[in-house]
C-alpha cells in the first residue's frame, strides 16, 4: 500500500514568497493532519481536517499560513508571504481512526 | 489537561542494554497510547500501541508498560541496537480527536 505521499521533498525560496506544501493521504483515510518539525519547539499540530472539513486549525501560526483539503485525497498548505522563521519540516499525516501514519515530510528553507 | 510529558529528552545506551523511555498524561478520556520512531530525514513511525485495558504489550523487543492508576505509560527496548538509534515519540489519542505528542526522546545506542 502506498503510504502518505508529501510533495516536494525540499523546498528552497526567499524571503516573500508564496509556498506550497502538497499531501495526498493514505486511500480510505478520513483524517488529515499538518504538523511542523522544529529543534526548538519538536512537532506541533497546525491543523487537522476530518472528511475534508478542518476541524481545528488553533495550531496555525498566523494568516499566513492556509490550508485546504478540497477533497479525500489531496491536501495543500499554503504561506503567503513566506518568512526565514518558517523554515522546518513539515509533516502531513493521515488515518482513519487510529493510528496516524506520517509522511516523510517537506524540508522548507526561507532564505 | 491535553499534554503528554515524556522523559528523558536524551539517552545514550550501550548495545545490548535496556532502553526505557517514559511518558504521563492528565486527560484520562485518552484511550490509544502510541509510540513513534523518527530516524533523521523520515516522518516518524508506528513502532508499537497499547490501549488502556492492558498493561503490558510486547512485540519483539520493544515493550510497552502502561499503568492506568498512575497515568503513565513507557517503552522498554531490550538488547538496544544500534539501529535502533533515532527519535522515540511518545503519543496519546481519544477517539476522534486529535493526536497529542509528546516531545520525544533521542536515543543513541553505541556500538
Amino acid at each position: 500500500d502506498a503510504g502518505v505521499i508529501q510533495s516536494p521533498r525540499h523546498e528552497v525560496t526567499e524571503m516573500g514568497q508564496e509556498v506550497t506544501l502538497r499531501c495526498k493521504p493514505i486511500s480510505g483515510h478520513n483524517s488529515l493532519f499538518w504538523y511542523r518539525q522544529t529543534m526548538m519547539r519538536g512537532l506541533e499540530l497546525l491543523i487537522y481536517f476530518n472528511n475534508n472539513v478542518p476541524i481545528d486549525d488553533s495550531g496555525m501560526p498566523e494568516d499566513r499560513f492556509s490550508a485546504k483539503m478540497p477533497n479525500a485525497s489531496f491536501s495543500t498548505l499554503k504561506i503567503q508571504p513566506s518568512e526565514p522563521r518558517d523554515s522546518a519540516v513539515y509533516f502531513c499525516a493521515s488515518s482513519k481512526n487510529q493510528p496516524q501514519h506520517f509522511g516523510d515530510g517537506t524540508r522548507l528553507s526561507i532564505l | 489537561q491535553q499534554q503528554v510529558k515524556q522523559s528523558p529528552q536524551s539517552l545514550i545506551v550501550q548495545k545490548g542494554g535496556i532502553s526505557i523511555i517514559n511518558c504521563a498524561y492528565e486527560n484520562t478520556a485518552f484511550d490509544y497510547f502510541p509510540w513513534y520512531q523518527q530516524f533523521p530525514g523520515k516522518g516518524p513511525a508506528l513502532l508499537i500501541a497499547i490501549r488502556p485495558d492492558v498493561s503490558e504489550k510486547k512485540e519483539g523487543r520493544f515493550t510497552i508498560s502502561f499503568n492506568k492508576s498512575a497515568k503513565q505509560f513507557s517503552l522498554h527496548i531490550m538488547d538496544s541496537q544500534p539501529g535502533d538509534s533515532a527519535t522515540y515519540f511518545c503519543a496519546a489519542n481519544n477517539y476522534g480527536q486529535n493526536f497529542v505528542f509528546g516531545p520525544g526522546t533521542r536515543l543513541s545506542v553505541l556500538p
